[in-house]
């Protein structure tokens, strides 16, 4: 299985304040698919952003964007004006054409007050 | 309702004893998983299934059977539970292997056992 690396097992985070959570990827293939997901205390996942390998274009969803560097194999995720409600797991995710997903271990982020 | 249940949400069980934890979702989905989650590994694949009566093993699937009679249910059975098998599962379905909404994948809200 292709691995997937989360190196920051724990983050911190002001309130209002911006992180970035950190996602490598091993592949030889050109096309994939990315992923961030987001597990609250309630243990549901929740899917954050997604970004197709061909397109150059970094995804954005509201305060949630990602930098993508396709050569460096890396998927960093960054939180804009960080919220209490952030507080979580973020785990990121890679797919190839099939159809699994496989995941890091895992970013856990506080945010303070 | 629509969406992707699990149950039971919580299992307490014995070593030796058989389990099955029960996914349906109401989307006609092709495509359905369970994973593994334990502290310190994220989310481990254990088996998938692109359509009823096709199934494939993922990267930890010893221990484990899976069947898929009906396109809606993808139930996990642990056939003589372990230790190990302590975990909290989830499944999840997804219309197809491309990137557009339903393609992408939808979880369960997790089922959490625990093996004595």
């Amino acid at each position: 299985a292709q691995t997937v690396t989360q190196s920051q097992p724990e983050m911190s985070v002001q309130e209002a304040e911006t992180v970035t959570l950190s996602c490598t990827y091993d592949t030889s293939e050109s096309d994939y698919y990315l992923f961030w997901y987001k597990q609250p205390p309630s243990r549901q996942m929740i899917l954050v952003i997604r970004q197709e390998a061909y397109k150059q274009q970094n995804a954005t969803e509201n305060r949630f964007s990602v930098n993508f560097q396709k050569a460096a194999k890396s998927f960093s995720l960054k939180i804009s004006d960080s919220q209490l409600g952030d507080a979580a797991m973020y785990f990121c995710a890679y797919r190839e054409s099939g159809y699994a997903l496989n995941f890091g271990k895992g970013t856990s982020l506080l945010v303070t007050p | 309702d629509a969406g992707i249940t699990q149950s039971p949400r919580y299992k307490i069980t014995e070593t030796g004893r058989q389990v099955t934890l029960m996914c349906h979702q109401t989307w006609s989905h092709s495509y359905m998983f369970w994973y593994r989650q334990d502290l310190g590994h994220g989310l481990r694949l254990i088996y998938y299934s692109a359509a009823a009566d096709i199934t494939d093993k993922g990267e930890v699937p010893d221990g484990y059977v899976v069947s898929r009679s009906k396109t809606e249910n993808f139930p996990l059975t642990l056939e003589s539970a372990t230790r190990s098998q302590t975990s909290v599962y989830f499944c999840a379905s997804g219309a197809g292997t491309g990137l557009s909404g339903a393609n992408v994948l939808t979880f369960g809200a997790g089922s959490r056992l625990t093996v004595l």
